[in-house]
């Protein structure tokens, strides 16, 4: 999607190790969203951001960190993988929640 | 807390035919509206959004939903559906704050549309 990128696009990791997942916009944003899709769930909210060094908790958090230390880039870590944690990770831009949100390509991340 | 309910998490339709996703809300104050289309393998594309302008909105691709507060409801339709159009559909819901802005969006869990030649 234009203006937003994720990286790495798939991953797959083993259990107990940390992992890093990054979203890098271009469009200055101050909203940056991370959510997780899986089957039947839908997206959940893991952590979200509104400007640098701001962030705060979503309904899926445990187990996730984030940081954003720049307003392009927000990043979230698992700093422990577990098999529960593989799924599809999305994330989300927006200048003003009125305007919804711009969506990467996701990130797919198998932990084995 | 606002949420969203889409009933029905796979719909099939002929090709030509009407598209109609349900979508219901739950808000206590007047909410913003999106509609999203998710396909295979890509992340989601806003298709409309409801910002308390018209009731009727009219997104990309044909679609369009209808805002009805007295329903709660913001369904999306689309009058003849092409094989493009199969992908999975996802409505969302925010909250308007007094002093402006909005609350983050709630998605419903999605329907998945096929379309049948």
């Amino acid at each position: 999607d234009a203006g937003i990128t994720q990286s790495p696009r798939h991953k797959v990791t083993e259990t107990g190790t940390p992992v890093t997942l990054r979203c890098h916009q271009t469009e200055n944003h101050r909203y940056m969203y991370w959510y997780r899709q899986d089957p039947g769930h839908g997206l959940r909210l893991i952590h979200y951001s509104y400007g640098v060094k701001d962030t705060d908790k979503g309904e899926v958090s445990d187990g996730y960190s984030v940081s954003r230390s720049k307003t392009e880039d927000f990043l979230l870590t698992l700093e422990s993988a577990t098999s529960s944690q593989t799924s599809v990770y999305f994330c989300a831009i927006s200048p003003d929640r009125v305007y919804g949100y711009t969506f990467g390509s996701g990130t797919r991340l198998t932990v084995v | 807390a606002q949420s969203v309910t889409q009933l029905g998490s796979h719909v099939s339709v002929s090709e030509g035919a009407l598209v109609l996703l349900r979508c219901n809300y739950s808000s206590s104050v007047p909410p913003y509206l999106f509609w999203y289309v998710q396909y295979p393998n890509q992340g989601l594309q806003l298709l409309l959004k409801y910002t308390s302008a018209a009731t009727l909105v009219k997104g990309i691709n044909g679609f369009e939903a209808e805002f009805k507060k007295s329903e709660t409801s913001f369904h999306l339709t689309k009058p003849s559906a092409h094989m493009s159009d199969a992908a999975e559909y996802f409505c969302a819901v925010s909250r308007r704050r007094e002093q402006g802005g909005s609350e983050k969006l709630v998605f419903g869990k999605g329907t998945k549309l096929t379309v049948n030649p």
